[in-house]
């Protein structure tokens, strides 16, 4: 079975500045989807960014863009010019891409405070 | 992409009586999925909804304790049966986006039993 881990429990920031979120996963799979979720305390879950694994190249959109390692199974979150509606926790997701597995496997969330 | 209608945003029930939660979505969708949110925890897969057939349980999940319908391909409603405290918890249904593989969710129910 897949799992996600996320080491940082907790993060801070400073308004304006660069903040990057670990994540890691396990998986015998080479073909699957990694996704980071955003849930501010409205809990509603706001898809952040997705990353295709056969793709080499990083996804970007906006100020969000990841590091994606496929042989380090490493998917790392970075968020450039952090701004106070960022605040949230945040998931990190894995999902196959074979037909019938398209269940979305969490970590366990890294709760991201923005300092004025 | 589809949107999806959750209610209620919230409930408070005694122990011991059933919670049935609803999802509309606004197209037509194959799967749709229910999540349990424990207090300050990551998402948890309950169940998976498939129309025309019976639900697919995640171990440790049971169909007698969290029934689950699915009558067409817009909605599915998840009971929360016998309720004790341990079921307070956020939960949520969520479908698959098309063609870029991601999720939308609903904008979840809070359950609190007393």
């Amino acid at each position: 079975a897949q799992t996600v881990t996320q080491s940082q429990p907790e993060m801070s920031v400073q308004e304006a500045e660069t903040v990057t979120l670990s994540c890691t996963y396990d998986t015998s799979e080479s073909d699957y989807y990694l996704f980071w979720y955003k849930q501010p305390p409205s809990r509603q879950m706001i898809l952040v960014i997705r990353q295709e694994a056969y793709k080499q190249q990083n996804a970007t959109e906006n100020r969000f863009s990841v590091n994606f390692q496929k042989a380090a199974k490493s998917f790392s979150l970075k968020i450039s010019d952090s701004q106070l509606g960022d605040a949230a926790m945040y998931f990190c997701a894995y999902r196959s891409a074979s037909f019938g597995n398209e269940k979305l496997t969490f970590g366990t969330g890294t709760r991201l405070t923005i300092i004025p | 992409s589809a949107v999806i209608s959750q209610k209620p945003s919230r409930d408070i029930c005694q122990r011991g009586t059933s919670l049935t939660i609803q999802c509309q979505v606004d197209s037509q969708v194959t799967m749709m999925f229910w999540y349990r949110q424990q207090p300050g925890q990551s998402l948890t897969l309950i169940a998976t909804a498939n129309q025309g057939s019976e639900a697919t349980y995640e171990s440790g999940f049971v169909i007698d304790k969290f029934p689950i319908s699915r009558p067409n391909l817009t909605f599915s409603t998840l009971t929360v049966s016998n309720m004790s405290p341990e079921d307070s918890s956020i939960y949520l249904c969520s479908v698959p986006l098309q063609y870029n593989y991601g999720y939308t969710f609903g904008s979840g129910t809070r359950l609190t039993v007393v």
